[in-house]
């Protein structure tokens, strides 16, 4: 979890409702990223940010989700409206580059939709 | 199509135990690949990470292998501790990309009793 917050740790929620997932990253990084967790589908890339950039959203489900970085320490994950299908564990991570991109994971937000 | 394959899915051991995990994949191109430990409410905490010239890494009671010819790795644990508990995912980097290049493996989830 070293160097990334993410608020809230649990979030339950009902169908249709927005949720709002939030990233702290200490600085020194200059990639962020977002993942989603199941059992099913395992980690999942979601969006990745280069320089508080969005560089591929390709692997954001559809459009209800955004995501936002307005600076290099903040950024959120928006689900609009919220189904039970998105249920799951989401991950916040950093990476600084380097030879081998290594990443740096957050604690998590686990989200329940019912 | 760009998968990693792990197995067994779950493992349960006697503390004090040695276990390894198996790994396979069909990436390309290869750049490096990594071993993560993830505790039960925690997100993943980077073990090994070898590039295709690398063909064994340690990390204490950790040792990864990795043979590029046959796409295979494994993950030795020796001694086997309770907070060897977790999941253990395989993670393979594409070679030539930044964010969207990691190729996760579903896991093997370790139990290790007393």
């Amino acid at each position: 979890d070293a160097g990334v917050i993410q608020s809230p740790r649990h979030e339950v929620t009902e169908m249709g409702q927005e949720v709002t997932l939030r990233c702290k990253p200490i600085s020194g990084h200059n990639s962020l990223f977002w993942y989603r967790q199941t059992m099913m589908r395992g980690l999942e890339l979601l969006i990745y940010f280069n320089n508080n950039v969005p560089i591929d959203d390709s692997g954001m489900p559809e459009d209800r989700f955004s995501a936002k970085m307005p600076n290099a320490s903040f950024s959120t994950l928006k689900i609009q409206p919220s189904e039970p299908r998105d249920s799951a564990v989401y991950f916040c991570a950093i990476s600084s580059g380097g030879p081998y991109n290594e990443q740096f994971f957050g604690p998590g937000t686990r989200l329940t939709v019912l | 199509k760009n998968q990693v394959e792990q197995s067994p899915q779950s493992l349960i051991i006697l503390e004090g135990k040695n276990c390894t995990l198996q790994c396979n994949y069909t990436v390309s191109p290869f750049s490096n690949l990594r071993w993560y430990k993830q505790d039960t409410g925690r997100g993943p905490v980077s073990l090994t990470i070898m590039t295709f010239s690398e063909n064994t890494k340690s990390n204490g009671r950790y040792t990864a292998t990795l043979d590029a010819d046959t796409k295979q790795s494994s993950l030795h644990i020796t001694a086997s501790q309770l907070s060897d508990s977790a999941s253990y995912i395989c993670v393979v980097n594409l070679e030539g990309q930044a964010g969207t290049a990691l190729i996760f493996g579903k896991g093997t989830t370790l139990s290790v009793s007393s």
